[in-house]
């Protein structure tokens, strides 16, 4: 079964600061990955993939398979990233069609990121 | 935002009694799926709907139910054999960005049961 592992339910850092935000899966086949962010009050939305290779508000993620792993980086850390942030690969599941709805997630518990003032 | 829209915002109800959440979208995304979001828990799937009229459960569909007549709408259906109804549920949409696929999220709807 596909597993993934967030393992720190709280992250604070002080602002400057870099950030790593932990994420482990197992996972069968070749592995997409996602990161999602809630900010306070607002949606939840797509912050980057690994599959694009970006770099979005500062933050990147490397999946490395070897740990089987796809930490959330960024070397600065400014106030308005404190959110919710969510990793969430692909999951597994018969493509009885093709397209989008063959692209489900599998999201982990979450890690909320403070960033002190 | 914009795009996927869920009513109402809160909802309240008492025990024993079904309640339907809406999730309506313009995106004209073929798949749609439902969440339930608790403390601690992440997001769990509930359904999901690949296309009209198809439907399948997701890891935690005891207690609901679903329909997508349209393809725009995906209401889901809670029903007095769900033994936790009160949460948090975002309702949600795919469709293609470049070379895989976004889903975009609902604003939520949070349930309590008393």
């Amino acid at each position: 079964a596909q597993r993934v592992t967030q393992p720190e339910k709280l992250l604070s850092v002080f602002k400057g600061a870099p950030v790593e935000l932990k994420c482990n899966y197992s996972y069968s086949g070749s592995p997409e990955l996602f990161w999602y962010v809630q900010y306070s009050r607002q949606r939840l939305q797509l912050l980057l993939r690994h599959i694009s290779r970006e770099s979005i508000k500062g933050f990147t993620a490397d999946l490395n398979k070897g740990e089987t792993s796809f930490h959330l980086k960024k070397p600065f850390a400014q106030e308005e990233d404190s959110a919710m942030y969510y990793c969430a690969p692909r999951r597994i599941s018969p493509r009885t069609y093709s397209g989008a709805g063959s692209y489900q997630l599998t999201f982990g518990k979450g890690t909320k990121l403070s960033v002190i003032p | 935002d914009g795009g996927i829209t869920q009513s109402p915002k809160y909802l309240f109800r008492k025990e024993g009694q079904n309640v339907t959440l809406s999730c309506e979208q313009n995106l004209n995304h073929d798949a749609m799926y439902w969440y339930r979001q608790d403390p601690g828990q992440g997001l769990r799937l509930i359904y999901y709907s690949q296309i009209v009229n198809d439907f399948q459960k997701g890891d935690i569909a005891e207690g609901y139910s679903v329909s997508r007549e349209k393809k725009e709408s995906f209401p889901l259906t809670v029903t007095s054999a769900q033994k936790n109804p009160t949460a948090f549920y975002l309702c949600a949409s795919s469709g293609k960005r470049e070379i895989s696929y976004e889903q975009y999220f609902g604003p939520g709807t949070r349930l309590t049961v008393t």
